[in-house]
């Protein structure tokens, strides 16, 4: 299994600034992957991080506002930019393991905008 | 778009019954299908994954069953116990696109 290590795992940040979150993987991986978990909710897919290139978003995110980076095959940062008390959620990596192909997750970044 | 749905939303049982977690997805066109676990302030844990060729997959007491044609997964828990207590979470992956498309999740509260 691949082990992930985000962070920070919390933070509490003030509106208007960025938090830049990162996700390190112990082991090669195929895809990485951004989600975000608002309170009581399920997952939602923000991004697949692309190695050196611009990532993929889905639909409802976009780069202004969560800017993200690959520059190898198991480190990523997602950076949540201007931000709003919308934006307290817990942020996942996740990563698809190049063995198994399982989904394993980062322990995630519990993020309070007040 | 794929969408999926869990049922039920909460779940309180005494210890030591078995039980079943239902998923349904919409697109039948999957890939894989993942049952997680996730446990306050905790990520998310994977406990089994079903390939769309295969019918099961059995972990200790955990055992998940696909469906594809009818777009149904359940997770059957035997003998449940208070360490079980956790989020489920049923997660798919379609054909072409890796990512997973989750459901709301089960809240599943075993009673000592």
């Amino acid at each position: 299994s691949a082990v992930i290590s985000q962070k920070p795992s919390r933070d509490i940040c003030q509106r208007g600034t960025s938090l830049t979150i990162q996700c390190q993987v112990d082991s090669q991986v195929t895809m990485m992957f951004w989600y975000r978990q608002q309170p009581g909710q399920s997952l939602t897919l923000i991004a697949t991080a692309n190695q050196g290139s611009e990532a993929t978003y889905e639909s409802g995110f976009v780069i202004d506002k969560f800017p993200i980076s690959r520059p190898n095959l198991t480190f990523s940062t997602l950076t949540v930019s201007n931000m709003s008390p919308e934006d307290s959620s817990i942020y996942l990596c996740s990563v698809v393991s190049a063995t198994n192909e399982k989904l394993f997750f980062g322990s995630g970044t519990q993020l309070s905008v007040l | 778009k794929q969408e999926v749905t869990q049922i039920p939303a909460a779940l309180s049982v005494p210890e030591g019954e078995n039980l079943v977690l239902n998923c349904s997805f919409t697109d039948s066109a999957i890939y894989n299908l993942q049952w997680f676990r996730q446990d306050p302030g905790k990520g998310l844990t994977s406990l089994l994954l079903i390939q769309s060729s295969q019918r099961e997959q059995t972990s200790g007491r955990l055992n998940a069953s696909l469906d594809k044609s009818s777009g149904r997964s359940t997770l059957y828990i035997a003998a449940s116990q208070p360490g079980d207590s956790a989020t489920y979470l049923c997660a798919v992956s379609s054909a072409g696109r890796r990512a997973l498309t989750f459901g709301s999740g089960t809240r599943l509260q075993v009673q000592p």
